[in-house]
């Protein structure tokens, strides 16, 4: 699976768009632009994937450049329970079983 | 509430004694995974079954062993831990073939060896 590069951390106001980007310039056609979130000593949540179109659901919206070597994902009016990592994977179709983690961005929601 | 449970959530215990660790799910999931995560480290995947035969072992020392009965229950078996092994350990499931690829995630058994 490709490899993805995220900020380390980010700060965003409460209330404000949050907008959280990933690099992945060496994805293959094949594979998902998937994103999931880990709030403090919990199992990960999923939120949102995609492969080339923009996508949306009550969580999140993810847009993937046309060349799809970067997305971001866009949480629209953040909270405080929108306080987590929040992790970018690439990984193939919907068959593979392996999904791998980085070490994601810690985002932090300021009152 | 994820429809994954994992039991028990907090387990102690001496590097030679035996414990499990517990995960079950109702999802009608035919793929489940253990996933381990250390203090300040990303997850690291450890196991995953598919259709309860093992697919994915990512070179787990056998002082970790796993077990899927059904496709409803997955045990983590642990024996002579070493404290380096206290972590986090996740458990997930996925639709596996023909699903969406997004795994359900147990809230985790946090293990202390010492």
């Amino acid at each position: 699976d490709a490899k993805t590069t995220q900020p380390t951390s980010m700060d965003c106001a409460e209330g404000r768009a949050a907008n959280l980007p990933c690099n992945h310039s060496t994805i293959s056609g094949n594979e998902y632009v998937y994103w999931y979130r880990q709030i403090h000593s919990q199992g990960p949540q999923y939120i949102i994937h995609g492969l080339k179109n923009n996508e949306t659901n009550e969580m999140a919206s993810l847009i993937i450049t046309e060349d799809r070597k970067s997305s971001t994902l866009i949480l629209p009016h953040a909270t405080l329970r929108d306080t987590a990592v929040y992790y970018c994977i690439v990984r193939v179709g919907f068959g593979n079983e392996k999904l791998t983690f980085g070490t994601g961005t810690r985002l932090t929601i300021i009152p | 509430e994820t429809g994954v449970t994992q039991t028990p959530r907090h387990l102690v215990m001496g590097m030679t004694n035996k414990k499990s660790l517990k995960c079950e799910q109702h999802l009608g999931h035919n793929a489940m995974y253990w996933y381990k995560q250390s203090a300040k480290k990303p997850l690291e995947l450890m196991f995953v079954y598919s259709y309860e035969k093992l697919s994915i072992n990512e070179s787990v020392p056998s002082r970790f062993s796993p077990e899927c009965p059904n496709s409803s229950h997955l045990f983590l078996h642990l024996h002579t831990l070493q404290p380096e092994d206290s972590a986090l350990y996740l458990c997930a499931s996925s639709l596996g073939q023909g699903g969406t690829g997004e795994l359900f995630f147990g809230e985790g058994s946090r293990l202390t060896v010492l």
